[in-house]
């Protein structure tokens, strides 16, 4: 089955505690992207990735990191954790060219 | 800076009317794309709008971009209850067709 998935699905956690989420997808997609999903802010990227070892920047990356060290696989890496990243994440892969994008699970997270 | 307005940002509506939502824009793009969020899910996509006077319809919804006046729109026929869901449009920021920028969404409510 074509999917996205990511984990943990639930996270709580301290601030200051690394934590990596782990995103995947088995569609062979050189696209994929972070985004967090705030109330009333809708769905804002955090980063994205064009292809193997081609990141970039999205609207809200500060704090986090990530690495395509492999088509299928784009971990979203908090090194220190704050509250205020206390969010609704989402990974999300497709085809070159945004033409649909496929959405994981969602994974919430709570920093305390 | 690319923003993306939506309107109305909450929406009751009877089962069997009309209505729109709204998606505006504030600079060049051409690539605008409609998503479906139902309580507590993942994002699921509708439409791919990609050049001036596109439209595209799907059951019930029909999606129309005018990248002239920066508009597009969700025109709902004839609501039934399963519509009931939060409705995104997104952008791509011109010039990059990898950067997406969500509206903050719209969340329909169709009444029995």
């Amino acid at each position: 089955e074509a999917q996205v998935t990511q984990n943990p699905r639930y996270l709580i956690t301290v601030t200051g505690k690394k934590l990596t989420v782990t995103c995947s997808q088995n569609m062979n997609h050189e696209y994929m992207s972070w985004y967090r999903q705030d109330p009333g802010l809708g769905l804002r990227q955090i980063y994205y990735s064009m292809n193997v070892e081609v990141t970039d920047k999205g609207d809200v990356p500060e704090g986090y990191k990530v690495s395509r060290k492999e088509k299928r696989n784009f971990p979203l890496i908090l090194e220190s954790p704050s509250p205020n990243q206390t969010s609704l994440y989402f990974c999300a892969s497709s085809l070159g060219g945004l033409v649909e994008q496929f959405f994981g699970p969602g994974t919430r997270l709570t920093v305390l | 800076e690319l923003k993306v307005e939506q309107n109305p940002l909450f929406l009751s509506m009877q089962e069997g009317k009309n209505y729109t939502i709204y998606c505006n824009y504030s600079t060049t793009s051409d690539r605008l794309y409609w998503y479906r969020q139902d309580p507590g899910k993942s994002l699921e996509s509708l439409f791919v709008l990609l050049s001036n006077g596109a439209v595209k319809q799907e059951g019930r919804l029909m999606a129309s971009l005018d990248t002239k006046a920066r508009l597009s729109t969700l025109h709902i026929t004839a609501a039934v209850h399963d519509l009931s869901a939060t409705y995104f449009c997104a952008v791509t920021v011109a010039g990059s067709a990898r950067q997406l920028t969500f509206g903050s969404g719209t969340q329909l409510t169709v009444l029995p």
